[in-house]
């Protein structure tokens, strides 16, 4: 049971270019979330799903797209990196009960 | 958006000194829960709160669900220098029909060895 995992761990990007956040999750939770973590601005809500086909967004969702194609997985896609993207990003999920489990981040950095 | 006001946002304290945070809103909540971050990692959950009053602890960590249902605070004794990291608490509101997490903006606590 690996919980929450998110790959990869660290990426640069160039402004424009394009990426994948990759997240999976082995509970069976209905729930997922993508968050971005900047300092001082504590974790941001990005998109969300309540389940496999199911999403919308969050506070900052500009620039960040989500699909929910399965139940394990809940990508973020960035189409053209801005350097505003600069974060930390974090997946959660979670199941029946509010009690929320965070993969271990994505660094990533837009020059 | 909606956050939880989180106090204090720091924390420099000596090993063995005991830690107390708190949250407080103008919301009423359903679900209070405080969570650790290391330096590097993902928040990791501590202690969950699902009633008003309700007071559970998890070794040297106590935390408390307000009665008012406005507020929580935790509390960690005998503090460590394997304490230090950020903490941050979440709640879920009683109104609407949603399930999303309200997030305090965390309280950073390093330990004096």
């Amino acid at each position: 049971n690996a919980g929450v995992t998110q790959t990869p761990k660290f990426q640069v990007l160039k402004t424009g270019q394009s990426m994948t956040l990759q997240c999976a999750q082995d509970m069976n939770h209905e729930y997922m979330s993508w968050y971005r973590q900047d300092p001082g601005m504590g974790l941001r809500l990005i998109h969300y799903s309540v389940g496999a086909g199911i999403t919308d967004q969050g506070e900052v969702p500009n620039g960040y797209n989500v699909s929910r194609s399965t139940t394990e997985d809940f990508p973020l896609r960035l189409l053209s990196a801005a350097p505003s993207q600069t974060s930390v990003y974090f997946c959660a999920s979670r199941g029946t009960v509010d009690e929320q489990y965070f993969g271990p981040g994505t660094r990533l950095t837009v020059t | 958006g909606q956050q939880l006001n989180q106090s204090p946002q720091s924390m420099f304290i000596q090993e063995g000194e005991d830690v107390s945070m708190n949250c407080t809103s103008s919301s009423i909540f359903n679900t209070w829960l405080w969570y650790k971050q290391d330096p590097g990692e993902g928040p990791v959950l501590l202690i969950a709160l699902y009633k008003a009053g309700e007071l559970t602890s998890n070794g040297r960590l106590t935390a408390q669900f307000g009665i008012t249902r406005k507020d929580s605070f935790l509390n960690i004794s005998a503090s460590i220098p394997s304490d230090v990291g950020i903490y941050f608490c979440a709640g879920r509101l009683r109104a609407g029909n949603n399930r999303k997490l309200i997030w305090g903006l965390g309280t950073s606590l390093a330990v004096n060895p």
